[in-house]
């Protein structure tokens, strides 16, 4: 069983289009989550941390659902610049181990 | 502006051959790391340290090896290397406490 799961995807979705990822992980002790984007044959780069309450930066939203073991990502009024892999990373009571799912493929079409 | 080099981008190398991966940070951070990235698997840790010397397997160790001698200097070495070793190599470090992950851009690794 892996630690982190994701859809790979592809999601193809128009210019300006709401599109929602999802990720399940299997450790209820994981302490830290994140979100991160790699561009195609690029390293992975940080995108957001997510935090109990829910957070927000501007047209990404990210939540963290302990009870069902979930966090996922909204991000709204897609750009074509979006077009990425979108990784779910989590990291458990050992701050020196993360766990990267697979990621989800997002193509913005115009 | 924060940076985490590696090597080489591309390398090619024959079966039983020793590779080396070398990866250098400069953002004076405790924590290193090697990962593979293959399609449909998504990263995988194969070694991590947390300080000068100080080294522990991560999921996929097997084939593998590491040596940090400097805290800036985190190096992979293949010591035969196989077929099922090609793959996308990628280093990151971080600060401890859980933080953000910078990662080098990574070395494509072919063996044939």
């Amino acid at each position: 069983r892996k630690e982190v799961e994701q859809d790979p995807g592809p999601f193809n979705v128009p210019e300006g289009a709401t599109v929602a990822f999802n990720c399940t992980y299997s450790n209820s002790a994981s302490q830290s989550f994140f979100w991160y984007r790699q561009d195609c044959r690029k390293e992975p780069k940080l995108l957001m941390s997510v935090y109990s309450s829910g957070n927000e930066d501007g047209r990404f939203t990210a939540q963290l659902n302990r009870a069902s073991q979930y966090i996922s990502l909204l991000i709204r009024d897609s750009k074509l610049s979006d077009s990425a892999t979108y990784l779910c990373v989590v990291n458990e009571n050992n701050f020196n181990k993360f766990y990267f799912g697979s990621g989800t493929k997002l193509n913005v079409k115009p | 502006d924060v940076k985490v080099t590696q090597s080489s981008r591309y390398l090619v190398k024959r079966t039983g051959e020793k590779v080396f991966l070398e990866c250098v940070q400069d953002m004076d951070h405790e924590n290193m790391f090697w990962y593979r990235q293959d399609p449909g698997l998504g990263l995988r840790l194969i070694y991590f340290s947390y300080d000068v010397k100080m080294k522990e397997k991560g999921d996929i160790p097997e084939g593998y090896s590491v040596s940090r001698e400097k805290k800036e200097r985190f190096s992979l070495i293949l010591e035969s290397a196989s077929t099922n070793q090609t793959s996308m190599y990628l280093c990151a470090s971080s600060s401890p406490g859980g933080h953000e992950q910078y990662f080098g851009p990574g070395t494509r690794l072919t063996v044939t």
